[in-house]
């Protein structure tokens, strides 16, 4: 079974600080990490996903997340946050042979004048 | 090229009636998975499914709730007999495979908000 485990359900930053959005996994074999974003009354939009390969990926909108397996984090971070990055972010994992994501609860971030 | 289409947007219905949603893939998606997202929390699973063939249902609950993806025409989450509690936002996303193939990702609507009074 996998897992996710996002923690703080509220961030809040001022505009141009670090955004960082912690996200845990537990699975039982390599997995497939994704970042999505929700806009109010909006379906979920992709930012990024590892699969393979290089474990700093980098999506849209300037964010990027690193794959650590040793500490089976998938982090997301963005240099200076922007009022336009307020949403909800959702953490999601997917086994390699499986064909559903196992989403974290969300991070409401909060951005600040 | 539109993307996942999903109505109603918005559905209010009574105790006991039941409830239809639709989803419309993206073009060349022959993959449909629906997720519903209750109140503060994030997205279940809830069932994937290829053209007349239901893959995994594991997430979908044992009683009142089917989907269907006939060969033609969208994709229809049902519910039937709704209780309060069904009452979340149900999300349909597609792709052009499975996700197996990890090179693929979803693309999800916009969801229907269900409201059950």
């Amino acid at each position: 079974a996998q897992s996710v485990t996002q923690l703080g359900s509220h961030v809040s930053v001022s505009e141009g600080a670090l955004v960082l959005l912690r996200c845990n996994y537990s699975s039982s074999v390599p997995p497939y990490l994704f970042w999505y974003v929700q806009y109010p009354n909006q379906g979920l939009q992709l930012l990024l996903k590892y699969t393979t390969g290089a474990t700093l990926v980098k999506g849209i909108n300037g964010f990027e997340a690193e794959f650590k397996k040793s500490e089976t984090s998938f982090h997301l971070t963005k240099p200076s946050a922007h009022m336009s990055d307020a949403a909800e972010y959702f953490c999601a994992v997917s086994d390699r042979a499986g064909n559903k994501l196992t989403f974290g609860t969300g991070t409401q971030l909060k951005v600040e004048l | 090229n539109a993307g996942v289409m999903q109505n109603p947007r918005h559905l209010v219905r009574r105790r006991g009636q039941e409830a239809r949603l639709r989803c419309s893939p993206m073009k060349g998606h022959s993959h449909v998975y629906w997720y519903r997202q209750l109140p503060e929390e994030g997205l279940k699973f809830m069932v994937y499914l290829q053209k007349e063939n239901i893959i995994d249902e594991s997430g979908m609950p044992k009683e009142r709730f089917s989907a269907e993806f006939p060969k033609e025409g969208p994709s229809i989450l049902r519910i039937q007999q709704v209780v309060r509690g069904d009452s979340a936002a149900y999300f349909c996303a597609s792709s052009p495979t499975g996700l197996g193939s990890g090179a693929n990702v979803l693309t999800f609507g916009a969801g229907s908000r269900l409201t059950v009074l």
